[in-house]
């Protein structure tokens, strides 16, 4: 296994284009998260999913922001109405989750989306 | 909102030197762990220490914990340029599953 995956690497884009950006986990992970991470800044999170469920998101993520895993493997992180301030390096990452009383999974990450909104 | 911050923001040394980076955080923790991040690219995980162990190595890395002062350090020893990178922390808060990153020590480490 290669790892988390990430595609596009870059995304450049106007103002108001919609963009999705596509996670792979690692195969046998069932939590995937989505964080962002600026400049300067340490990532952020913005959602998370065990298997297809979404369990958790932040209010960051604004109603232009929508996440899927539909069959609890791949996911996407779709932005519509792009704005300036949505440019940044967005990361996924993935665990696994074996026992509930674990409270925390080492999180593996991918190489991140980095999209420019001019 | 970034739960800790690390301390120093940017460290330079000289290789075979050893680097020591800071890590305060706000709320009690189940688990500290350490990322690396070299420029624009995505995390690697360090090490992982659990809110009831103080200190834990791996390789030319040691971490400790102090849950009473809620702070963690990590010490890179004989370090190499191959270490100059970004260092993050990140806890996740009792009852929640999420990490929540420091604000990264820069460390540049010159040959």
């Amino acid at each position: 296994d290669t790892g988390v995956s990430q595609d596009p690497r870059h995304k450049i884009t106007k103002r108001g284009q919609n963009v999705t950006f596509r996670c792979d986990p690692i195969s046998e992970h069932n939590r995937l998260y989505w964080y962002r991470q600026t400049l300067g800044q340490g990532p952020e999170f913005l959602t998370y999913f065990q298997n297809e469920a979404q369990l958790e998101k932040s209010r960051l993520l604004s109603d232009r922001f929508s996440a899927e895993r539909p069959k609890g493997s791949f996911s996407t992180l779709e932005i519509q109405r792009t704005e300036q301030g949505d440019s940044a390096m967005y990361l996924c990452a993935s665990s696994l989750r074996i026992l509930a009383e674990i409270s925390t999974d080492t999180q593996y990450f991918g190489p991140g989306t980095r999209l420019t909104v001019l | 909102s970034q739960q800790g911050e690390e301390d120093p923001q940017a460290l330079s040394i000289q290789e075979g030197e050893n680097a020591t980076m800071n890590c305060s955080y706000k709320t009690s923790i189940n688990n500290l762990q350490w990322y690396r991040q070299n420029s624009g690219r995505g995390l690697v995980h360090l090490i992982l220490i659990r809110s009831n162990e103080r200190e834990k190595h791996s390789g030319r890395l040691r971490v400790t914990l102090d849950t009473s002062k809620k702070s963690s350090s990590l010490l890179i020893t004989a370090s190499r340029a191959a270490d100059t990178a970004s260092y993050f922390c990140a806890t996740d808060a009792q009852n929640t599953d999420k990490l929540i990153f420091g604000t990264g020590t820069r460390l540049q480490v010159f040959p």
